[in-house]
């Protein structure tokens, strides 16, 4: 398995706050990179992707990419309630294609409290 | 709503048992479907490639002759789990790879828990 690293946390944060989870990978070959939300007892669901160095914001959520330093975090922006759910950071290796198998990190418990 | 299936979403078997899991693809065709496990508070562990037609592709470690991985059909994988023992109890989910227009996506489906008792 590739090592994709995580802080297992808890992360906690009050309602309305930034909540910064990040993401360390071992594989420089790595292309894609995902992050996925899973309620417990439930499969994950994806929240974003981001393939190329930099910034990419999809409404609260803003994914970074660094892959000189092979680090890859996700801010989700006004936390709220439900986004208390475990986070999961996922690393494609396969070149030329972006549906091949997903490595994944352990994840980090976040804990968003009014 | 939910683009791939799995059934049955949870079952209990007894040890020495053989128990198959079904994954759907539910409106697109997938050659190509993975296979996870999970164990409680750890994350999901990669088993294996199921491809349509031919031979599944396992991960190290993964014991193929114990994770039966048949492709059948461009819709349909199954993982039998072969003489099941208690340390094989997880969550076990699979996935499977569409190409879309603006970007392609991983659909899971909502897993199936195994209990070995």
């Amino acid at each position: 398995q590739k090592e994709v690293e995580q802080n297992s946390g808890p992360l906690s944060v009050p309602e309305g706050a930034i909540a910064s989870l990040n993401c360390t990978y071992s594989d420089r070959g790595s292309q894609s990179f995902f992050w996925y939300r899973q309620y417990s007892g439930k499969s994950p669901e994806l929240i974003m992707f981001i393939y190329s160095n930099g910034d990419k914001e999809d409404g609260r959520f803003t994914a970074q990419l660094n892959k000189a330093s092979q680090y890859v975090s996700l801010l989700i922006r006004d936390s709220q309630p439900s986004d208390s759910a475990t986070y999961l950071c996922a690393v494609n290796i396969e070149r030329g294609s972006t549906l091949g198998r997903l490595y994944f990190g352990r994840g980090t418990q976040l804990t968003v409290w009014p | 709503g939910a683009v791939v299936s799995q059934h049955p979403s949870w079952v209990i078997c007894k040890s020495g048992t053989s128990v198959k899991i079904e994954c759907r693809s539910l409106d697109f065709q997938a050659t190509t479907m993975f296979w996870y496990r999970q164990f409680p508070k750890q994350s999901l562990m990669l088993m294996a490639t199921s491809n349509e037609g031919s031979k599944a592709t396992y991960e190290q470690g993964v014991e193929k002759d114990k994770f039966l991985i048949n492709h059948a059909s461009l819709t349909l994988s199954t993982l039998t789990v072969t003489s099941a023992h208690p340390e094989d109890s997880s969550f076990y989910i699979c996935s499977a790879p569409r190409a879309g227009r603006t970007s392609d996506t991983q659909y899971f489906g909502p897993g199936t828990r195994l209990t070995v008792l």
